[in-house]
């Protein structure tokens, strides 16, 4: 089975502009959950798509946002980006079943912004 | 709220050494909880979890018992080699609710030397 597919694996932004970040999930899996990774700031849970509605959010302003198609994809939009959205971007898929279930992890996409 | 709590790194070890990565948690129901593991320019693997109390994990000779009486999940490998080294996080869901949001440690970089 294939793994979980991110595009781009890189991407560099200047202040004010938006990107939109894409995620393929292991087919057969429904959840995707998205996380951003900084080194001041660590692992953070943006938000969770399940069957195309958002299920979970973390604390992000409203400049992040998402969405989920019928085939599971997901994508993620960031809008006037700011030097500190510079940080990898993870996206996990899982069945979405809950409980101790598996979350797994794409290659993420690192993200510059200048 | 939830939060994961870990040992700070860099951890230096030489080949063939016994490994302990200290994890405890903070949860208000009842986690599960997880290991995982980034190696440089890649995404997340998970390397183990344990869904209940008292639960081992266990994958390619690392353990990690989850223990309520302490809050914690240490991880353990008796004798670790130099591909080992990478950067581990412990992580919880909670299983009340629903969803899937991991809340992750800081992360600690393991560096294992011949």
């Amino acid at each position: 089975k294939a793994g979980v597919t991110q595009t781009p694996r890189y991407l560099i932004k200047t202040r004010g502009q938006q990107v939109t970040l894409s995620c393929s999930p292991i087919s057969g899996h429904r959840s995707v959950s998205w996380y951003q990774q900084t080194p001041g700031q660590g692992l953070q849970f943006l938000f969770e798509y399940f069957s195309e509605t958002q299920r979970n959010k973390g604390n992000f302003p409203g400049r992040f946002s998402g969405r989920q198609f019928s085939n599971s994809r997901s994508e993620m939009n960031v809008s006037t980006l700011e030097l500190g959205d510079s940080a990898l971007y993870l996206c996990a898929s899982s069945t979405g079943q809950g409980g101790g279930e598996t979350q797994y992890f794409g290659p993420g996409t690192r993200l510059l912004v200048l | 709220g939830n939060s994961v709590t870990q040992m700070e790194g860099p951890v230096t070890l030489s080949e063939e050494a016994f490994l302990t990565i200290n994890c405890t948690y903070t949860a208000t129901g009842y986690p599960s909880l997880f290991w995982y593991v980034q190696y440089p320019g890649e995404g997340l693997q998970l390397l183990l979890k344990a869904t209940k109390a008292d639960d081992k994990g266990s994958n390619k000779g690392f353990e990690a018992t989850y223990r309520k009486e302490t809050t914690s999940f240490h991880l353990e490998k008796g004798s670790v080699q130099v591909s080992d080294s990478a950067v581990y996080f412990c992580a919880l869901k909670e299983l009340t609710g629903g969803g899937n949001k991991l809340t992750f440690g800081t992360g600690t970089q393991l560096k294992v030397e011949l």
